[in-house]
């Protein structure tokens, strides 16, 4: 049973360039959240899809945007890509919005140049 | 709103002592605490929970008490192993709405043979 898949792992951007990360959720799955770790930080929560709409979103500005599709996958776009945008970008999954318990993948690791 | 206060690290041990990492939490109501675990460069995996006041979370060895008079959710050990060296968070969710994971700044603890 696979777990949370994101892709790409590492990847490198220019600043200003726009980025599009991916995430499959877990099996069974079907609502995902977006967290941004920067370097030696604790995760910070971008937003949160289901049923292919925004359900919560967290202190992030309008240059965070996200998907998710039919299939319950979804990504992650950010534009105008600045400095401090570096930073490893984790998908998480669950099943429904209310079960409290989510199951992260490796991360996306940016670096912005 | 809802926030996650932790035990600065790092913190260095030697296999087979006991560890205790601090955590204390604001919110309002009843949330739910978290303890997740992060291995050099992978995601994260939960490692305990407990929903309600006065519940203990465990897992391999490790243990949390949910003490909501004191507002606070510390992870202990009492025999850490090499392979326990990774980076601690503790984290909450809130009620109702707020299902996003509101995370501390991690603990790094390295356990040296």
């Amino acid at each position: 049973d696979a777990g949370v898949t994101q892709s790409p792992t590492h990847l490198i951007k220019t600043r200003g360039q726009q980025v599009t990360l991916r995430c499959s959720p877990k099996s069974g799955h079907d609502t995902v959240s977006w967290y941004q770790q920067a370097l030696g930080q604790g995760p910070q929560f971008i937003f949160q899809y289901y049923e292919e709409e925004e359900r919560q979103r967290g202190n992030f500005p309008d240059r965070f945007s996200g998907h998710q599709f039919p299939n319950y996958s979804s990504e992650l776009n950010v534009n105008a890509l600045l400095l401090g945008d570096s930073a490893l970008y984790l998908c998480a999954s669950r099943l429904g919005p209310s079960l409290r318990t989510e199951t992260f993948g490796s991360g996306t690791r940016l670096t912005v140049v | 709103g809802d926030s996650v206060t932790q035990m600065e690290g790092p913190v260095t041990l030697s296999e087979e002592a006991f560890l205790t990492i601090n955590c204390t939490y604001t919110a309002t109501g009843y949330p739910s605490l978290f303890w997740y675990v992060q291995y050099p460069g992978e995601g994260l995996q939960l490692l305990l929970k407990a929903t309600k006041a006065d519940d203990k979370g465990s897992n391999k060895g490790f243990e949390a008490t949910y003490r909501k008079e004191t507002t606070s959710f510390h992870l202990e050990k009492g025999s850490v192993q090499v392979s326990d060296s990774a980076v601690y968070f503790c984290a909450l969710t809130g009620q109702r709405n707020d299902y996003k994971l509101s995370f501390g700044a991690g603990t790094t603890v390295t356990v040296r043979a």
